[in-house]
């Protein structure tokens, strides 16, 4: 089926920088966006959403993009910390329901 | 408020055995979902299960593979005569709702990695 992509595996930003992770997907239909954050060993964290009807949501520190004519989703965290340090992955949802299809993950490495 | 619950959280099996994983969803939530993740992929959707309901089983094999959530109790993701293929972080998401507006957040739990020797 169709899937959600990421254009760079590998950041690596220092303290203070502002990081921005970037997203393709190929669904048109899809009608909800989430990052996730999984630090090692453990569960996606929620960082932030949008839906469709969307094109900009602010949370703390963090800002997600949907640009739905060329299908691209970004995540921007202001002022990258060292606990920012993870793997970030983008997910849409395509059914009615809350079947998430991931992207492969983009890894973080902030530097002090 | 607790969040979704996982146990075991590491978990080695022969080949051959029967591995059961267990998820508690977030008090209140009523919709549970089930993905595994290989190492340095992503998530990849299994099953998606409300109360006593299976709603969606279109990523779980269709062998050895199965998922209740009854009525009272936890989620289970069994996985029978397990081979080493089977090996992989499971994860749990449980949401509020499954549909559009507030609620449909699916929230994690930690995993329970399976090791097949």
């Amino acid at each position: 089926g169709e899937s959600v992509g990421l254009h760079l595996p590998t950041l690596s930003v220092q303290e203070g920088d502002n990081s921005i992770i970037n997203c393709a997907y190929s669904n048109s239909a899809s009608d909800y966006f989430i990052w996730y954050k999984q630090e090692s060993g453990k569960g996606p964290q929620f960082i932030i959403d949008i839906r469709s009807n969307m094109d900009k949501r602010q949370g703390q520190r963090v800002t997600v993009l949907l640009n739905k004519t060329v299908k691209h989703l970004s995540l921007q965290i202001a002022a990258t910390q060292p606990g920012d340090s993870a793997v970030y992955f983008c997910a849409e949802k395509e059914t009615s329901y809350g079947k998430l299809t991931f992207g492969q993950g983009t890894i973080l490495t902030v530097h002090p | 408020n607790a969040g979704v619950m996982q146990n075991p959280r590491h978990l080695v099996r022969r080949r051959g055995q029967e591995a059961r994983l267990r998820c508690s969803p977030m008090k209140g939530h009523s919709h549970v979902y089930w993905y595994r993740q290989l190492p340095e992929e992503g998530l990849k959707f299994m099953v998606y299960l409300q109360k006593e309901n299976i709603i969606d089983e279109s990523g779980m094999p269709k062998e050895r593979f199965s998922a209740e959530f009854p009525k009272e109790g936890p989620s289970i993701l069994r996985i029978q005569q397990v081979v080493r293929g089977d090996s992989a972080a499971y994860f749990c998401a449980s949401s509020l709702l499954a549909g559009e507006g507030l609620g449909e957040t699916q929230y994690f739990g930690p995993g329970t990695r399976l090791l097949v020797l």
